[in-house]
């Protein structure tokens, strides 16, 4: 399977734990994005590398939150202090240049 | 402010019929418009972009039109089958291309 993979699939984590998530894109996608999805909505923009660098983040990327993508390859999402809030579908995405977005079937987390 | 919003919120048609669901934007600069399907609990797949230019594209059953002067687009499932049940979602790039801008989706259910 050559898609964008993501691990884990689900999470479950008491409150006020860490937890990272990890994404590894197509192999020759340069480009990977992150995206938080709560039920019944649509996926949320939340940040976007270009290669290893970060390019854009949304304001919705908390202090608690940091995303990296170190030799541009995989990248890993951590969130630190966890809250209830933080509940939600994590997607990962990756692109080539001016390319559609492909996306993965994302790691659900649940916040006790 | 970017914003993408879809009608109806939640559909029920039986086996064989055929639906249409709606999509207005409001995006500046517009290139291109997406519909993406969304099985549940896996992450959105592209079933058509649609450029500025482009009026109508199908896809298999599924048929996309675009309305860039009221900015409206619609997707058209003919001949439905139990396997589209899922969420549609309308989606238009924004800030440069790099971020995608998700409507709240429609969520289609098929029954027999």
């Amino acid at each position: 399977d050559t898609g964008v993979s993501q691990n884990p699939r689900h999470k479950i984590t008491k409150r006020g734990q860490n937890v990272t998530f990890r994404c590894d894109p197509i192999s020759e996608h340069n480009r990977l994005y992150w995206y938080r999805q709560t039920l019944g909505q649509g996926p949320e923009f939340l940040t976007y590398f270009q290669n290893e660098a970060q390019l854009e983040k949304s304001r919705l990327l908390s202090d608690r939150f940091s995303a990296e993508r170190p030799k541009g390859s995989f990248s890993t999402l951590e969130i630190q202090r966890t809250e209830q809030g933080d509940s939600a579908m994590y997607l990962c995405a990756s692109s080539g240049s001016n390319q559609p977005q492909h996306f993965g079937d994302g790691t659900r987390l649940s916040i006790l | 402010k970017n914003q993408v919003e879809q009608s109806p919120q939640s559909l029920i048609i039986l086996e064989g019929k055929n639906c249409t669901l709606q999509c207005n934007y409001t995006v500046s600069p517009f290139s291109n418009l997406r519909w993406y399907k969304q099985d549940t609990g896996r992450g959105p797949v592209s079933l058509t972009i649609m450029t500025f230019s482009e009026n109508t594209k199908s896809n298999g059953r599924y048929t996309a039109t675009l309305d860039a002067d009221t900015k409206q687009s619609s997707l058209h499932i003919t001949a439905s089958q139990l396997s589209d049940s899922a969420s549609y979602i309308c989606v238009v790039p924004t800030g440069g291309g790099n971020k995608l801008t998700f409507g709240t989706g429609t969520q289609l259910k098929v029954e027999l």
